[in-house]
């Protein structure tokens, strides 16, 4: 089955400043790839997600960029703010017709006011 | 229009014992998933179902069964309680394109389950 990773697990940065995340995938047949923010004590939330057939999408302070070559995938976050402190997952999903997903095991992002 | 709603969202059992966890979703939403979340092992997917009636394993389903009767409800049991279930519980579910792509899953708030 397809096996996500995250690297790095924990990552600080000051406020104003951006935040990179990157997630790598193993099947090669992934093609949705989507992030989640989770707050603590909170319900993981959909914040962007990508297709296979796009290499980039922004919403704002957020972006995501995929090389399917490589099979990576990253999360930039621009100036960063005390309230994107959260843990984020990445996920990837294929073209079984299950819509199943396999979730990264999340990064803890710290913003230092 | 509630989302995905979780019943219980605490709940402390003794070793042994049973119970229902209640995910209901008023989206239409044909796909339902449960998950388990625990400290460094992000979500992992226990059972899911495609459709009313229809269930199938994933990640890690030992010691739960699930049942998906009416099309906006996922239980999930527990028969035997043990320690190792300790943990935190999400639903989430997704709308139908298959075929087509994928869709987000949107999630409950969580149940806090501990077994003692």
């Amino acid at each position: 089955g397809e096996n996500v990773e995250q690297h790095p697990s924990t990552l600080s940065v000051q406020e104003g400043d951006s935040a990179v995340i990157k997630c790598t995938y193993s099947d090669s047949a992934s093609n949705y790839f989507p992030w989640y923010k989770q707050e603590l004590g909170k319900r993981p939330q959909l914040i962007i997600d990508i297709r296979s057939n796009v290499g980039e999408k922004k919403d704002q302070r957020i972006a995501v960029t995929l090389n399917k070559t490589a099979k990576h995938f990253s999360l930039h976050i621009t100036e960063t703010q005390p309230e994107d402190s959260a843990v984020y997952f990445c996920a990837a999903g294929g073209p079984y017709g299950n819509n199943r997903l396999a979730f990264g095991k999340g990064n803890q992002v710290v913003v230092i006011p | 229009n509630a989302g995905v709603t979780q019943t219980p969202k605490f709940r402390v059992l003794k070793t042994g014992q049973s119970m229902t966890l209640l995910c209901a979703q008023d989206m239409n939403h044909e796909y339902m998933y449960w998950y388990r979340q625990d400290p460094g092992m992000g979500l992992r997917l226990i059972h899911y179902s495609v459709g009313e009636g229809t269930t199938a394993k994933g990640e890690v389903p030992d010691g739960y069964n699930v049942s998906r009767l009416k099309k906006q409800n996922f239980l999930l049991g527990l028969e035997s309680a043990a320690p190792s279930q300790t943990s935190v519980y999400f639903c989430a579910s997704s709308y139908d394109r298959d075929p087509g792509p994928n869709q987000p899953q949107h999630f409950g708030d969580g149940t806090r389950l501990s077994i003692l």
